[in-house]
């Protein structure tokens, strides 16, 4: 079974920095994997996916996220971080086929500090 | 196109009480499904179709059921609820086939038991 891990719970930075959130995963086949982000009391949004070809992928609001089959990783970055970043967000891995199903890691809470 | 749709978006239920929560999407898409949100742990997949007439179980089915009568919607049903089913839900669908692996989520639905 695949599984997803987000190793940190909380991370801060200010406002102007730069930020990477990890995620790891274990998946047996070539992965289906996905950033989601979730502010307080809203939905998911989808960030970015990675299906195959290019192993950086860009995404909406000016994240990005590469694909490390060696290291079984795909960490979200952006170069500045404004102050509206501040969420939660999700890893996902997908299997492959019509039943596909995702499975989330337990997410990473940003702080953006001014 | 209004996208992924819940009813209710609150919902206070007493132990033992039984509801539904309704999921709609007008976007055709064949798979659907429902998570759980617990803090700390991501969102568990509880069930989902592939198709009108058709339904599995995921990750965490205990307590909950679900049918698909159309194409549209995949209402989710708490037979007995209990205070451990004391969540936010949310539903979500996507296209089948190659490269549709995206899901769209619905606001949510934040349900507690007493």
């Amino acid at each position: 079974a695949q599984s997803v891990t987000q190793p940190d719970i909380h991370i801060t930075v200010s406002e102007g920095a730069s930020l990477e959130l990890r995620c790891n995963y274990s998946y047996g086949a070539t992965p289906y994997l996905f950033w989601y982000v979730q502010s307080p009391g809203q939905g998911l949004q989808l960030l970015l996916k990675y299906f195959s070809g290019d192993t950086l992928v860009q995404g909406i609001k000016g994240f990005e996220a590469e694909f490390k089959r060696s290291q079984s990783s795909f960490n979200l970055r952006k170069p500045s971080v404004h102050w509206s970043d501040a969420a939660e967000y999700f890893c996902a891995v997908g299997t492959t086929g019509t039943a596909s199903k995702l499975t989330f890691g337990t997410g990473t809470r940003l702080q953006v500090t001014l | 196109n209004a996208g992924v749709t819940q009813t209710p978006k609150f919902q206070v239920l007493k132990t033992g009480q039984s509801m539904t929560l309704q999921c709609a999407q007008d976007m055709n898409h064949e798979y659907m499904s429902w998570y759980r949100q617990d803090p700390g742990m991501g969102l568990r997949l509880i069930h989902y179709s592939v198709g009108a007439g058709i339904t599995d179980q995921g990750e965490v089915p205990n307590g909950y059921n679900v049918s698909r009568s159309t194409t549209e919607d995949f209402p989710l049903r708490l037979l007995s609820a209990a205070p451990s089913q004391t969540s936010v839900y949310f539903c979500a669908s996507r296209k089948t086939g190659t490269g549709s692996y995206e899901q769209y989520f619905g606001p949510g639905t934040r349900l507690t038991v007493t």
